[in-house]
C-alpha cells in the first residue's frame, strides 16, 4: 500500500510557466517531507524539505506547500527552465524514525522550451 | 568532497545466483540506506543503518540483507536472485546522528544496475 502518492506519472510544462508537482500521503503520523530530483543514470538529489510545523518553504525558485489537513503536499517551480526536467520524487518519514524516507513513485516534468 | 560511490555501476547475474553491492558514504555520515527502483515502484526502501546497526527495515523478503563496517561502509546481499530483483538499487547517506534529529536529506550514489537473467 502506497503511503506516499503522486498521481501524475507525467506533467509538461512551458519554459517560464509555474510547474506544480503534487503529492498525497495517507499517514497522518508523517512529520518531514522531502522532494528529490532525479536525471537520469544518476542518482535522486535533495531538492528541498519541509517540517509539518510550517506550511511553506521556499528556496530560490522552489517553493513547497503543506497541508495538513488535506494530507497534501505541492512543490511549485517558479519559472520552470529546461534544465527542470527530471523525475521528482516526494518523500515523507516519520517523527519516530527519521532516517526511514518513504518515497512516492515519481511525476516525470517536461519543460518545453 | 567526494560523493556516495557505489560499485559496480552495472551487474548481470543469473536467476539463483547471489550478489553483493557495495556503498561507501560521504565522509563523516554515518547513516546508509538502500533503496530499489523500479519503473512505476518509485523508491522502495530495503533498510537504513547506522553505526553498524541496522535501525530501520522496509517490506522485502530476507533474501535481502545488508551490513555496515565500522567505517560506515555498507554492503547489500541478495541470493537466490528472481527475475522480478532487476532493478536500479541505489545507496544513500545522510549525516543524521542519533534517532530523532531531523534528516539533512540524503545523497544519494548514481546506483548499481542489477539485471537477472
Amino acid at each position: 500500500d502506497q503511503q506516499v502518492k503522486q498521481n501524475s506519472p507525467s506533467l509538461s510544462v512551458q519554459e517560464g510557466r509555474i510547474s506544480i508537482l503534487n503529492c498525497d500521503y495517507t499517514n497522518s503520523m508523517f512529520d518531514y517531507f522531502l522532494w528529490y530530483k532525479k536525471y537520469p543514470a544518476e542518482g535522486p538529489t535533495f531538492l528541498i524539505s519541509i517540517s509539518s510545523i510550517k506550511d511553506k518553504n521556499e528556496d530560490g525558485r522552489f517553493t513547497v506547500f503543506l497541508n495538513k489537513s488535506a494530507k497534501h503536499l505541492s512543490l511549485h517551480i517558479v519559472p520552470s527552465q529546461p534544465g527542470d526536467s527530471a523525475v521528482y520524487f516526494c518523500a515523507a518519514s516519520l517523527k519516530t524514525s527519521y532516517d526511514k524516507v518513504i518515497f512516492g513513485p515519481g511525476t516525470s516534468l517536461s519543460v518545453i522550451p | 568532497k567526494a560523493g556516495v560511490t557505489q560499485t559496480p555501476r552495472y551487474l548481470i547475474k543469473t536467476r539463483g545466483q547471489q550478489v553483493t553491492l557495495s556503498c561507501s558514504p560521504i565522509s563523516g555520515h554515518r547513516s546508509v540506506s538502500w533503496y530499489q527502483q523500479t519503473p512505476g515502484q518509485g523508491l522502495q526502501f530495503l533498510f537504513e543503518y547506522f553505526s553498524e546497526t541496522q535501525r530501520n527495515k522496509g517490506n522485502f523478503p530476507g533474501r535481502f540483507s545488508g551490513r555496515q563496517f565500522s567505517n560506515s561502509r555498507s554492503e547489500m546481499n541478495v541470493s537466490t536472485l528472481e527475475l522480478g530483483d532487476s532493478a536500479l538499487y541505489l545507496c544513500a547517506s545522510s549525516l543524521a546522528r542519533d534517532r530523532g534529529e531531523l534528516p539533512y536529506g540524503y545523497t544519494f550514489g548514481s546506483g548499481t544496475r542489477l539485471t537477472v537473467v
